[in-house]
């Protein structure tokens, strides 16, 4: 089967760093992506990983171990917009293209 | 650019209806995904669609269906409509070449069984 972990809800302060953890067990794995999703919107593209090691976008930031199954998406500077959900998602080799979607963890950007 | 668009936004149907959901993909554009978004589940793999063809299904029953157009837009069709089917459909779309490319999602279809 197919198992995506992220933790439910995050609270962070303006300004700050947060880091939003997400682990992983598929049948295969070519690649790991970061979605952002505001409440009655669309999924936004944020990050992919494939290789190990960190990709850095701006204030966004995603990590990748393969060997762990594990990766975070590491939000500088935060601001009031980035409360959202944030979306990891799997793509197993086996399946092509499909997505496999974690849970989703909602972060909330206090001032 | 415009973005992946969807309609209808909502659509109400009644249980044992027929529902068609429209998606067009971002130009340039010839894959076209399809995932449902149940209330406090996370997004699930509907249908994957290619250059026309149905390339990959999830784990959905055979009244989940649809098909992609020669200009790459797609329908998601769901027959025999049952109350769980309540949920946010999103298409996303994405180039074709290689499994890396990201899938850029539009802001889905609301559908309520009634």
């Amino acid at each position: 089967g197919q198992n995506i972990d992220q933790p439910t809800e995050m609270t962070a302060t303006e300004g700050a760093i947060v880091q939003i953890n997400c682990t992983y067990q598929t049948s295969g794995f070519n690649g790991l992506f970061w979605y952002q999703q505001h409440a009655g919107e669309a999924p936004t593209f944020l990050s992919y990983n494939v290789l190990d090691g960190l990709e850095e976008k701006g204030r966004f930031s995603s990590f990748l171990s393969r060997s762990k199954g594990y990766s975070y998406l590491l939000l500088k500077e935060l601001q009031m917009k980035d409360s959202a959900s944030y979306l990891c998602a799997v793509t197993p080799e086996k399946y092509g293209n499909k997505l496999v979607f974690g849970a989703g963890t909602i972060l909330r950007v206090k001032s | 650019e415009a973005g992946v668009t969807q309609s209808p936004t909502h659509l109400i149907k009644t249980r044992g209806q027929q529902a068609t959901l429209r998606c067009s993909p971002i130009s340039g554009h010839t894959s076209v995904y399809w995932y449902q978004q149940a209330l406090g589940l996370g997004l699930q793999f509907l249908l994957w669609y290619d250059e026309g063809e149905e390339r990959n299904r999830g784990n959905f029953p055979p009244r989940f269906s649809g098909r992609q157009f020669p200009n790459y837009s797609s329908e998601l069709n769901v027959n025999a409509l049952e109350l769980e089917d309540s949920a946010l459909y999103l298409c996303a779309s994405s180039l074709r070449t290689g499994r890396n490319q990201p899938q850029h999602f539009g802001d889905g279809t609301r559908l309520s069984i009634l």
